[in-house]
């Protein structure tokens, strides 16, 4: 099976722009969740949707957003862009019911703002 | 609420063994995970404890205690390649079966 993709790897950007990061899930799990990571910080919860529906949200602003796709692809967007948001987003996979202990996580987009 | 704790770095020489420890308070979850992640890559999935005791795979081996609250990640015979964050994490089985992590760890194998 191939893994979690992300696209795109890198990205800069400038403060109050907004972007858009997508994420597509090993093929079959429907539960895609977010993630960002600063350095020296652990992984903060951004959000996670099964089936097209957010189920859960983490403490991030409303400039944070993202929804999920029929074919279980998702995107995350943020808007209004801050030096702060400049972190590694990664996405995870999971079986929800089977193996809901485990994450698959995709290779990240490095996003810089400046 | 949920929290894990874990040590924030810990340092080893190559061919030793290292314990790098998780102590939990949540409330219902399906078992303790523990993630790697090398640096500048993905955290990649390394051992899950559904019950109690020690679950061995190769050189890594995890443990969990319910009772105690506590878990952790043993490494034996490290290798420089070792040298990662290590992150435990649970599923709850409440609250939408949310994912929460601890802070990590940095294990810095030295030669």
């Amino acid at each position: 099976k191939a893994g979690v993709t992300q696209t795109p790897r890198y990205l800069i950007k400038t403060r109050g722009q907004q972007v858009t990061l997508s994420c597509s899930p090993i093929s079959g799990h429907r539960s895609v969740s977010w993630y960002q990571q600063t350095p020296g910080q652990g992984l903060q919860f951004l959000f996670e949707y099964f089936s097209e529906t957010q189920r859960n949200k983490g403490n991030f602003p409303g400039r944070f957003s993202g929804r999920q796709f029929s074919n279980s692809r998702s995107e995350m967007n943020v808007s209004t862009l801050e030096l702060g948001d400049s972190a590694l987003y990664l996405c995870a996979s999971s079986l929800l019911g089977e193996s809901p202990y485990e994450q698959y996580f995709g290779p990240g987009t490095r996003l810089t703002v400046t | 609420g949920q929290s894990l704790e874990q040590p924030s770095e810990v340092t080893a020489v190559e061919g030793a063994i290292v314990q790098i420890n998780c102590t939990y308070q949540t409330s219902g979850f399906y078992g303790l995970s523990w993630y790697q992640q090398h640096d500048g890559g993905a955290p990649t999935f390394l051992s899950y404890n559904a019950l109690d005791g020690l679950e061995e795979t190769g050189r890594f081996s995890s443990f969990l205690s319910r009772s105690d609250s506590y878990g952790y990640l043993l490494l034996q015979e490290l290798q420089m390649k070792d040298s990662a964050s290590y992150f435990c994490a649970v599923r709850a089985l409440y609250n939408f079966n949310k994912f929460y992590f601890g802070s990590g760890t940095k294990l810095n194998v030295k030669p």
